[in-house]
């Protein structure tokens, strides 16, 4: 079935360490986007990508980076500069500018 | 700060009953979605209400839309168990990239 896979569920990470979520979705879609999610918060959008090779800031993009070398993948990376980084992370997609996203199931990520 | 702004933050309500929450945006829109999220889970999307459009009808779900006061309701008929999630608004501005910016969301229970 169609639809966009995110792993790791769960990730610990000790502080100043780097990690990378990864989101790839088989749905053919040309827009990819990264959220962040704090608890009883609602979704702030971290970086997004309208096509392949090429992606833009969001409102909260400081110590995250992406890339978008396929289609199907998004992988996020939050860095050590990212001084709050435990938060669920959801990534969606789009089919051009259609406006309904797919999210995936979520990573969330605790700094131990 | 987030474009949409739900009301109420919470809500409690007995199975059968229905469910009404508001959301209220700061500038002009392309158009305005409703998300359901299961707690730990993704998102959903329920329904897209576009800014010439007044009242859209999905199953026990009714949106309204209102642009010369800049706010969306979301009726839940006929409430279910099944219905206990949070559920976010997001407004489309129409910058390019098809980015949506989410409200904090409304948490619905649904009480048997």
């Amino acid at each position: 079935d169609g639809g966009i896979t995110q792993s790791p569920k769960y990730l610990f990470r000790k502080e100043g360490q780097n990690v990378t979520l990864s989101c790839e979705q088989n749905l053919n879609h040309d827009a990819m986007y990264w959220y962040r999610q704090d608890p009883g918060q609602g979704l702030r959008l971290i970086y997004y990508s309208q096509i392949v090779n090429d992606f833009q800031k969001g409102d909260i993009a400081e110590g995250y980076s992406v890339s978008r070398e396929k289609k199907e993948s998004f992988p996020l990376t939050v860095t050590s500069a990212q001084k709050n980084p435990t938060a669920f992370y959801l990534c969606a997609s789009a089919r051009g500018n259609t406006g309904e996203l797919f999210f995936g199931e979520g990573s969330r990520l605790t700094v131990l | 700060s987030q474009q949409g702004e739900e009301d109420p933050q919470a809500l409690s309500i007995q199975e059968g009953e229905n469910a009404t929450m508001n959301c209220s945006y700061k500038t002009s829109i392309n158009n305005l979605q409703w998300y359901r999220q299961n707690s730990g889970r993704g998102l959903v999307h329920l329904i897209l209400i576009r800014s010439n459009e007044r009242e859209k009808h999905s199953g026990r779900l009714r949106v309204t839309l209102d642009t010369s006061k800049k706010s969306s309701s979301l009726l839940i008929t006929a409430s279910r168990a099944a219905d206990t999630a949070s559920y976010f608004c997001a407004t489309d501005a129409g910058a390019a990239g098809n980015k949506l910016t989410f409200g904090g969301g409304t948490r619905v229970l649904v009480k048997p």
